[in-house]
């Protein structure tokens, strides 16, 4: 368990509306990621955070934003929802330790886009 | 997008039978990671790679990084009901800096009793 909470964990809503995504660390870890899962295509990035106020793009982040105001929280923003962004979204963290480096997930958020 | 080639992407197996599977690339990758994923959760990390000829154990499962830095496998030995999942391989290419990892699409694993 790497501490991370994401809410919520289901949420329906229609086009055009905003959506925000929160993910929860109670770890202090610099790095978080947030991926969207889709049949047929694995895992695939949207953004990161490599700190407070510091993020980029990932391999799919239209119609996606981002925001960390604090080390702890990383918000995933749709701003104009459609129904192509129907589908399970996961955050994760980068815990750095001695020996391993690697991207521990949440729960899931699974979001219905109509 | 680049993905990474898992393969296979289903298997129907007995209940004490021995699983393979396997992610290929045309790329080399610095980093493999294995996890698996039950329905409705997140994935779970089972073993990490990180150096090329690397084989790794976790249990019944053994995990190796490829020679040629473009592949890696996962073998689970006498499968048990609790196997059941979704297995993904991941690859990180480039070794410093922000570890965006590339995903493989999946391997479903379904075991008869």
């Amino acid at each position: 368990d790497a501490g991370i909470t994401q809410s919520p964990r289901h949420k329906v809503t229609e086009t055009g509306t905003p959506v925000t995504l929160r993910c929860h660390q109670t770890e202090n870890h610099r790095y978080m990621y947030w991926y969207r899962q889709d049949p047929g295509h694995g895992l695939r990035l949207i953004h990161y955070s490599y700190g407070v106020k510091d993020t980029d793009k990932g391999e799919v982040s239209d119609g996606y934003s981002v925001s960390r105001s604090k080390t702890e929280d990383f918000l995933l923003t749709l701003e104009s929802a459609t129904s192509s962004q129907t589908s399970v979204y996961f955050c994760a963290i980068r815990a750095d330790r001695v020996g391993t480096d690697t991207q521990y997930f949440g729960p899931g958020t699974r979001l219905t886009v109509l | 997008g680049q993905q990474l080639n898992q393969s296979p992407q289903s298997m129907f197996i007995q209940e004490g039978e021995d699983v393979s599977m396997n992610c290929t690339s045309s790329s080399i990758f610095n980093t493999w990671l294995w996890y698996k994923q039950d329905p409705g959760e997140g994935p779970v990390l089972l073993i990490a790679l990180y150096k090329a000829g690397e084989l790794t154990s976790n249990g019944r499962l053994t995990a190796q990084f490829g020679i040629t830095r473009k592949d890696s496998f996962l073998n689970i030995s006498a499968s048990i009901p609790s196997d059941v999942g979704i297995y993904f391989c991941a690859g990180q290419r480039i070794p410093q800096g922000a570890q965006k990892l590339v995903f493989g699409q999946g391997t479903r694993l379904t075991i008869n009793p």
